[in-house]
């Protein structure tokens, strides 16, 4: 089984500031990771994924995510937040060793960036 | 750049009519989803769909959905008889493949909200 928490309903940064947005996962493999943005009234736009190799990956927007395995988390980081990152963040995890290929979302984590 | 798109981009409609969500994916992808998110609620998979067949659905997937893609270049979804808990963003997803790698990353259009009265 596969699935992924997100444990802040929402995070609340100043404008300048690092952001950090948590998501932690359970899979009986080795995980895909990904994390999509939305914004009010939009889709899920894709920010970037962790499918293997280095553990560091870089997305959309200047946002990265750094996979620990020990930890399983894939935490969301930019190192200076702007007021339009001010978003809804989905997290997902996909089982590569599973039977299914459809990821599981988190409940999402509401960003707010503050001026 | 290619993306998803869905229409309408929002649907009212009685209980018990008949829906259709439309859906043009990225053209050279081969793989289709539909997900629907609950208003405040997480984004829960409904089915995905190749070579003209369902891949995976799941447990909401019920027998009142149907997918079609009736042509080269539109996914549908139907809602047969539309019930009040029906009403959520449904969106519509494509990917080029699967089994790991950038193919298979989904790219999502932009929902339609639907409203069951």
């Amino acid at each position: 089984a596969q699935s992924v928490a997100q444990p802040e309903d929402q995070v609340n940064v100043a404008e300048g500031n690092p952001l950090t947005v948590k998501c932690t996962y359970s899979v009986s493999g080795n995980p895909y990771l990904f994390w999509y943005v939305q914004y009010p009234n939009r889709g899920l736009q894709f920010l970037l994924k962790y499918i293997t190799g280095d553990n560091l990956v870089k997305g959309s927007y200047g946002f990265e995510a750094e996979f620990n395995k020990s930890q399983t988390s894939f935490h969301l980081k930019k190192p200076s937040a702007l007021v339009s990152d001010s978003a809804l963040y989905f997290c997902a995890v996909r089982d590569a060793s599973g039977g299914s290929y459809i990821p599981t979302f988190g409940r999402g984590t509401s960003l707010i960036v503050h001026p | 750049e290619p993306e998803v798109t869905q229409t309408p981009s929002h649907q009212v409609t009685q209980m018990g009519q008949e829906v259709i969500l439309r859906c043009v994916p990225i053209s050279n992808h081969l793989y289709f989803y539909w997900y629907r998110q609950i208003l405040g609620q997480k984004v829960e998979f409904l089915v995905s769909f190749y070579n003209n067949e369902i891949s995976e659905k799941s447990e909401i997937f019920d027998d009142q959905f149907s997918v079609e893609r009736p042509d080269g270049s539109n996914f549908t979804l139907k809602i047969r008889s539309t019930k009040l808990e029906d009403s959520a963003m449904y969106f519509c997803a494509s990917s080029e493949s699967l089994g790991g790698g950038s193919q298979e990353t989904q790219y999502f259009g932009p929902g339609t909200r639907l409203l069951v009265l």
